[in-house]
C-alpha cells in the first residue's frame, strides 16, 4: 500500500526559529496538502498545492508559512519565526483524482515550540 | 461552505456491543464523505469513503457507513465492538474530487469497556 512519508516525526524548536517539515507524497498523486492538529482539537486545513502552486489556503496560513515542492518527490512546509501557538501535529496528505480519488495522510510531525 | 458536525465527543460501549458514531454534514453540492481513525500518537487512517454509487459503504476493520442525503448524515457503525477499536474517529467532507480540501468534524473518542 503506497504511503505518505513525513520527517521528522518530532521536532522541538525555540520560539523565533525557522522549521522545515518534510513530506514525500504518493508518487502518482497530483494534489498535496498540509493540515494541522493542535492537541485535543480537530484537524484543520492549512494549504493545498497543485501544479507547483498554492491552489487554496486557510486563514491560518499567513505570511509566516510557505510551501514548496523543490524536486519531483518532496513537499515541504516552512514556518518562519515560530511561535508557541504553532505547537501542533502537522499532517501532510496527498490525493489522486477520478477513480484514484481519496486522501492519504502521513503519520505526522509533532512540532513543539519552546 | 461545507461543515461537519459529530454528535458526541465521547462515546463508550461495551466489548461486543454495537458502535454508532454520528456525523452530519452541510454542503450545497453533492459531498464526498470520509471516516478516519486516529490511534494515540499516530496519524490518520482511512476507514472508508463515499464518493458515488452505493450509499452503504464498507470499510476496514468491520466498519460501515451509510450516506443518507435526506438526513445529510453519514453515520459510522460496527456491529460488535472490539477493544482494539478504542481510538479517535473523524468524519470529513469534501466537495471537489480534484484537489478540494477536506473539512473535518471535531472528532469522537470511542472507548470500549471489557
Amino acid at each position: 500500500e503506497p504511503e505518505v512519508t513525513q520527517t521528522p516525526s518530532h521536532q522541538v524548536t525555540q520560539m523565533g526559529q525557522e522549521v522545515i517539515l518534510r513530506c514525500v507524497p504518493i508518487s502518482n498523486h497530483l494534489y498535496f496538502y498540509w493540515y494541522r492538529q493542535i492537541l485535543g482539537q480537530k484537524v484543520e486545513f492549512l494549504v493545498s498545492f497543485y501544479n507547483n502552486e498554492i491552489s487554496e489556503k486557510s486563514e491560518i496560513f499567513d505570511d509566516q508559512f510557505s510551501v514548496e515542492r523543490p524536486d519531483g518527490s518532496n513537499f515541504t512546509l516552512k514556518i518562519r519565526s515560530t511561535k508557541l501557538e504553532d505547537s501542533a501535529m502537522y499532517f501532510c496528505a496527498s490525493s489522486g483524482q477520478g477513480s484514484n480519488y481519496g486522501y492519504t495522510f502521513g503519520s505526522g510531525t509533532r512540532l513543539t515550540v519552546v | 461552505a461545507q461543515s461537519v458536525t459529530q454528535l458526541g465527543s465521547h462515546v463508550s460501549v461495551s466489548e461486543g456491543a454495537l458502535v454508532l458514531l454520528r456525523c452530519n454534514y452541510s454542503s450545497s453540492v453533492p459531498p464526498y464523505l470520509f471516516w478516519y481513525v486516529q490511534y494515540p500518537n499516530q496519524g490518520l487512517q482511512l476507514l472508508l469513503k463515499y464518493t458515488t454509487g452505493a450509499t452503504l459503504v464498507k470499510g476496514i476493520n468491520g466498519f460501515e457507513a451509510e450516506f443518507k442525503k435526506s438526513e445529510t448524515s453519514f453515520h459510522l457503525t460496527k456491529p460488535s465492538a472490539h477493544m482494539s477499536d478504542a481510538a479517535e474517529y473523524f468524519c470529513a467532507v469534501s466537495t471537489d474530487n480534484q484537489g478540494g480540501k477536506l473539512i473535518f468534524g471535531q472528532g469522537t473518542e470511542l472507548s470500549v469497556k471489557p
